[in-house]
């Protein structure tokens, strides 16, 4: 089974500091990486997205990472904040419309 | 705004009870997604559909079958429920192309069964 692994599990930073969460896919065969973020009692939402042949992509605070040779990518999260504190996804898409999900990670941004 | 809706926020069934989770999408979405959520595993897929009466098995479809009469709503049904159905229900939706990596959630039904 296709697999998408994602760390670390649970994250707590400091306001105004870098949150990072990694995930390492195991099949070539995606086109696109998407990073999902929930809110407590919503459901998640698309937070930013890249394709396999860029390397890095920033919207705002946020910057995903993207190392091709090494089946990993990462979201960074510039001068975090307790408005950041959510749980946050990795995905993998395959073509003909279904998303692999990471584990997920729970951020806690401390005031 | 994209609006996908599902009918009930929280549920209580008995074991071997049928329970029917019910899904609207109101954007004319092609594809249609149930996923269910537990901790430490992230969201697995257990149906989706890109097509009026259309399905295919996701992950995780044991247990569960899916309906979809009509391009809107997708129904989720678990035919006997047990306790290891206990869990949060997503159900999704989003168009069909290049951009079907967005997918649009609803607020999520919990579920337990007892």
């Amino acid at each position: 089974q296709q697999q998408v692994k994602q760390s670390p599990q649970s994250l707590i930073v400091q306001k105004g500091g870098i949150s990072i969460i990694n995930c390492a896919y195991e099949n070539t065969a995606f086109d696109y990486f998407p990073w999902y973020q929930q809110f407590p009692g919503k459901g998640p939402a698309l937070l930013i997205a890249i394709r396999p042949d860029v390397s890095e992509k920033k919207e705002g605070r946020f910057t995903i990472s993207f190392n091709k040779s090494a089946k990993q990518f990462s979201l960074h999260i510039m001068d975090s904040q307790p408005g950041d504190s959510a749980t946050y996804f990795c995905a993998a898409y395959k073509p003909g419309g279904k998303l692999i999900f990471g584990q997920g990670t729970e951020l806690s941004v401390k005031p | 705004d994209v609006k996908v809706t599902q009918s009930s926020r929280y549920l209580v069934k008995r074991t071997g009870e049928k329970v029917f989770l019910e899904c609207v999408q109101d954007m004319d979405h092609e594809n249609m997604f149930w996923y269910r959520q537990d901790p430490g595993l992230g969201l697995r897929l257990i149906y989706f559909s890109y097509d009026v009466k259309m399905k295919e098995k996701g992950d995780i479809p044991e247990g569960y079958s899916v309906s979809r009469e009509k391009k809107e709503r997708f129904s989720l049904i678990l035919e006997s429920a047990s306790t290891n159905q206990t869990s949060m229900y997503l159900c999704a939706s989003s168009l069909s192309g290049v951009s079907s990596y967005e997918q649009y959630f609803g607020p999520g039904t919990r579920l337990t069964v007892t």
